[in-house]
């Protein structure tokens, strides 16, 4: 099962800031969080990963909270192109721990 | 930019037929993974290789689905026979490794664009 619970959708405005919520309460130590987007009718791509610091480049921002309980994925400029099912996964770092995805949240940025 | 192939992109067939699906990772990947994605489920993870083994296929319905990476390279997963269950998307991920230098790493797993599986 997933570890994290994530809105099943979100509405934003193109050219506004989606900020994209998901709880993960039982994280442990080692897990890092990861964030993949799927496009319709592709295949999931890596967005950004981080374990407590905030990160950023240049698809997103993640901003983790102090107790790593839960984080938000942040797209500044949404456009229409990043309407996706964003997931948020949890992830010891290293090992052949796999990549557990739970149902996402569907992104529709609208005109 | 280098991409994970999959082939055929679409796939119908009959109940008890069997079928079978082609991944071909990006080039010095030797992590290879396939995924199950179930209409509005998230993907699943049916086997994982490291080069010519298998790290993981705890998942994988062994009764009927096979899958083999024989040189390390590209990959065959069969399903025989199929049935009308597992209509869905069989998605391909390959990843550089999961160790770099002995110490372990985290390289992110690119995906190919799937094969999508209609069983009648």
């Amino acid at each position: 099962d997933a570890k994290t619970t994530q809105p099943p959708s979100m509405d934003c405005a193109e050219g506004r800031a989606a900020n994209l919520p998901c709880n993960h309460s039982t994280i442990s130590g080692n897990e890092y969080v990861y964030w993949y987007r799927q496009i319709h009718s592709q295949g999931p791509q890596y967005i950004i990963h981080g374990l407590k610091n905030n990160e950023t480049n240049e698809m997103a921002s993640l901003i983790i909270t102090e107790d790593r309980k839960s984080s938000t994925l942040i797209l500044p400029h949404a456009t229409l192109r990043d309407t996706a099912v964003y997931y948020c996964i949890v992830r010891v770092w290293g090992g052949s721990e796999k990549l557990v995805f739970g149902k996402g949240t569907k992104l529709t940025v609208n005109p | 930019e280098a991409e994970v192939a999959q082939s055929p992109r679409y796939k119908i067939t009959e109940k008890s037929q069997a079928v079978a699906f082609w991944c071909d990772p990006i080039s010095g990947h030797a992590t290879l993974y396939w995924y199950r994605q179930i209409l509005g489920q998230g993907p699943e993870l049916l086997v994982q290789f490291q080069d010519e083994s298998v790290v993981d296929d705890s998942q994988l319905p062994k009764d009927r689905f096979s899958a083999e990476r024989l040189k390390g390279v590209d990959s065959t997963l069969k399903i025989q026979p199929a049935e009308l269950g597992d209509s869905a998307m069989y998605l391909c991920a390959s990843s550089l490794s999961e160790t770099s230098g002995g110490a372990p790493s985290y390289n992110e797993q690119f995906f190919g664009p799937g094969t999508r599986l209609t069983v009648l």
